[in-house]
């Protein structure tokens, strides 16, 4: 299967520090996107690194893709609780993007 | 603004019962989804639509069913058939099929009575 895995399922962290999602794939992709998704809500799209991309930043959030290692990570510097969200990866190849289940993370004020 | 409606937010089946969940964009999207969402899950997909009068089946296309009359629409009904409905359903758009990033809408909830 193509679908991204995130690591871990749940984080839980004060407001300030510095979250890390990470998400794992299996198969050759074009390109991988983080979402996030408050409670009861639609998702919203983060960012999209392509395959040939390494690192990518937008506001506080940097994404990293290692192809080699076919894993990608999300970190959200200086989190707010504004941040609790859940956060998914989705990776794209030739079908429609496959979702993974998830990070929760709640940031405590 | 530019964006997808979901409607109902709250929807209620009886057994036996067929119903519709309403999709709309207005982002001139060719490509469209349907996803179902369990608690804490992640997103299934049930079926897409590469462009209007088109659909494909996505991984849990049974007991559902679609159209694609108009691109800004793309209504699901959830059949009888269906026997585990309870469930958030979330529409989704992009430009096209396969690496653009997709739109939401903020989902229908579907409890059974």
């Amino acid at each position: 299967s193509q679908q991204g895995e995130e690591d871990p399922q749940a984080l839980s962290i004060q407001e300030g520090e510095n979250a890390t999602m990470n998400c794992s794939y299996k198969t050759s992709i074009n390109n991988l996107q983080w979402y996030r998704q408050n409670s009861g809500r639609g998702l919203v799209h983060l960012i999209l690194i392509r395959s040939n991309e390494r690192e990518k930043h937008s506001g506080r959030l940097r994404v990293t893709l290692d192809t080699s290692k076919k894993s990608s990570s999300l970190l959200i510097t200086a989190s707010r609780a504004a941040d609790t969200a859940s956060y998914f990866c989705a990776v794209s190849g030739n079908t429609p993007l496959v979702f993974g289940k998830g990070t929760r993370l709640s940031v405590i004020a | 603004d530019g964006g997808i409606t979901q409607s109902p937010k709250y929807l209620f089946r009886k057994e036996g019962q067929n119903v519709t969940l309403s999709c709309e964009q207005n982002l001139n999207h060719d490509a469209m989804y349907w996803y179902r969402q369990d608690p804490g899950q992640g997103l299934r997909l049930i079926y897409y639509s590469q462009i209007v009068n088109d659909f494909q089946k996505g991984d849990i296309a049974e007991g559902y069913s679609v159209s694609r009359e108009k691109k800004e629409s793309f209504p699901l009904t959830v059949t009888s058939a269906q026997k585990n409905p309870t469930a958030f359903y979330l529409c989704a758009s992009s430009e096209q099929v396969g690496n653009q990033p997709q739109h939401f809408g903020d989902g229908t909830r579907l409890s059974i009575l």
